[in-house]
């Protein structure tokens, strides 16, 4: 059975500082997901990193795909508290369809 | 559009009752799934379908029935609730199944449901 591993697995900050959560595995993803989930609601889709070693910005958050595709981290840059949540990644591996979901990230941005 | 709908958003059942969470898409996707999360486990995929009439069992499929005759409707059914399967409930669809499509999930907002 895969895998993921993140950490963090809390993480609470001061509004403006700089954090990065980390999702590592022993397996080789074909591509890996980021997802952000807010209490009562369910995880909405951040980026897609398909390309070893590939980096997407979004706004304050860079994403980055280890070069083997068997990691990936996510670095938020000024944290603000809107970007407070739970952040999962998921790794889809080679034909299989099904994602493998690490346990999250639970991120707590203060004022 | 209304993307993922699920329903009952909560429920309260008594140990060895049965029910049926409901989920609906309308964005014409191929691949449905059913996940649970609870505390410190993230979410496990219980059953899934890659199309109508077509079903697969997921991670933690136990005590867990599903059916796809539709491709909008895909129904989750507790055979005889038990106290272990207290959970969120998550229902997801994607356009295409498989790996390398890189299909975003799309979750529906959950069914809390409580089994005492």
């Amino acid at each position: 059975t895969q895998l993921l591993e993140q950490s963090p697995q809390f993480l609470s900050i001061q509004e403006g500082e700089n954090l990065t959560v980390y999702c590592n595995s022993s397996s080789v993803f074909s591509s890996l997901q980021w997802y952000r989930q807010e209490p009562g609601e369910g995880p909405v889709l951040l980026v897609t990193v398909v390309t070893g070693g590939e980096v997407k910005k979004l706004k304050r958050l860079t994403f980055q795909f280890g070069d083997a595709r068997k990691d990936s981290s996510l670095h938020i840059t000024a944290a603000q508290p809107g970007d407070t949540g739970l952040y999962l990644c998921a790794g889809a591996e080679g034909s299989q369809g099904n994602l493998i979901f690490g346990k999250g990230t639970k991120l707590s941005v203060k004022p | 559009n209304a993307g993922v709908t699920q329903t009952p958003k909560f429920q309260v059942l008594k140990t060895g009752q049965s029910m049926t969470l409901q989920c609906a898409q309308d964005m014409n996707h191929e691949y449905m799934s059913w996940y649970r999360q609870d505390p410190g486990m993230g979410l496990r995929l219980i059953h899934y379908s890659v199309g109508a009439g077509i079903t697969d069992q997921g991670e933690v499929p136990n005590g867990y029935n599903v059916s796809r005759s539709t491709t909008e409707d895909f129904p989750l059914r507790l055979l005889s609730a038990a106290p272990s399967q207290t959970s969120v409930y998550f229902c997801a669809s994607s356009r295409f199944w498989g790996g390398y499509s890189n299909q975003p999930q799309h979750f529906g907002d959950g069914t809390r449901l409580s089994i005492l």
